[in-house]
């Protein structure tokens, strides 16, 4: 079975600092994807980044970034120059051949003034 | 907004009950899964409907079931309902049918309550 875990329930961070949330998955497959979803307050579900796991350069996207580390399962999301606006719970997930997206239980992150 | 609507927002109800929860994809979108939220199990995968066809299942219960309609809407029944059905539903849709990279566009949920 896939799993996703994230060992961080809840994180903070000051104003424009950067913070990074860990992710790591189990699985047996070669061809995969990773997947950083956001939901703020909303509660709605948004696409922050994500990764080809047959890719080995790391995606990036604006402020956010993964340090994509194939052979130990590992995907951590990096956020440089924190905003108030990112305040959310992160969800770490993952996708492969049954096509199920297996989320992790998800990171608290609350941005400081 | 995502453009992926799902109605209605809040529903409460009492056990033993049924209830459909309703969900309207992206214009163009052929894809439909649906997902649970709550405290316990977190976010979890239950269905994908692509074009009509159920595409995949995932942790979906028997007393739960779905479908997508001709004109790619798609109703997620539940029915014989128990406290712990109470949680925050989700229908997603993509362009794809197996597209591992294709992003998932999320509706606003729909939020139940089994009292």
């Amino acid at each position: 079975a896939q799993t996703v875990t994230q060992s961080q329930p809840e994180m903070s961070v000051q104003e424009a600092e950067t913070v990074t949330l860990s992710c790591t998955y189990d699985t047996s497959e070669n061809n995969y994807y990773l997947f950083w979803y956001k939901q703020p307050p909303s509660r709605q579900m948004i696409l922050v980044i994500r990764q080809e796991a047959y890719k080995q350069q790391n995606a990036t996207e604006n402020r956010f970034s993964v340090n994509f580390q194939k052979a130990a399962k590992s995907f951590s999301l990096k956020i440089s120059d924190s905003q108030l606006g990112d305040t959310a719970m992160y969800f770490c997930a993952f996708i492969s051949s049954n096509y199920k997206l297996t989320f992790g239980k998800g990171t608290l992150l609350t941005v400081n003034p | 907004d995502s453009g992926v609507t799902q109605t209605p927002k809040h529903l409460i109800t009492a056990t033993g009950q049924r209830v459909t929860l309703r969900c309207s994809p992206r214009s163009g979108d052929l894809s439909v899964y649906w997902y649970q939220q709550s405290l316990d199990q977190g976010l979890q995968f239950l269905i994908q409907y692509y074009n009509g066809e159920e595409r995949a299942k995932g942790n979906i219960l028997e007393r739960f079931s779905a479908q997508q309609f001709p004109d790619l809407h798609s109703e997620l029944n539940l029915s014989s309902l128990e406290l712990g059905d109470s949680a925050l539903y989700f229908c997603a849709s993509s362009a794809a049918d197996r597209g591992l990279m294709d992003e998932q566009f999320f509706g606003p949920g729909t939020r139940l309550t089994v009292l």
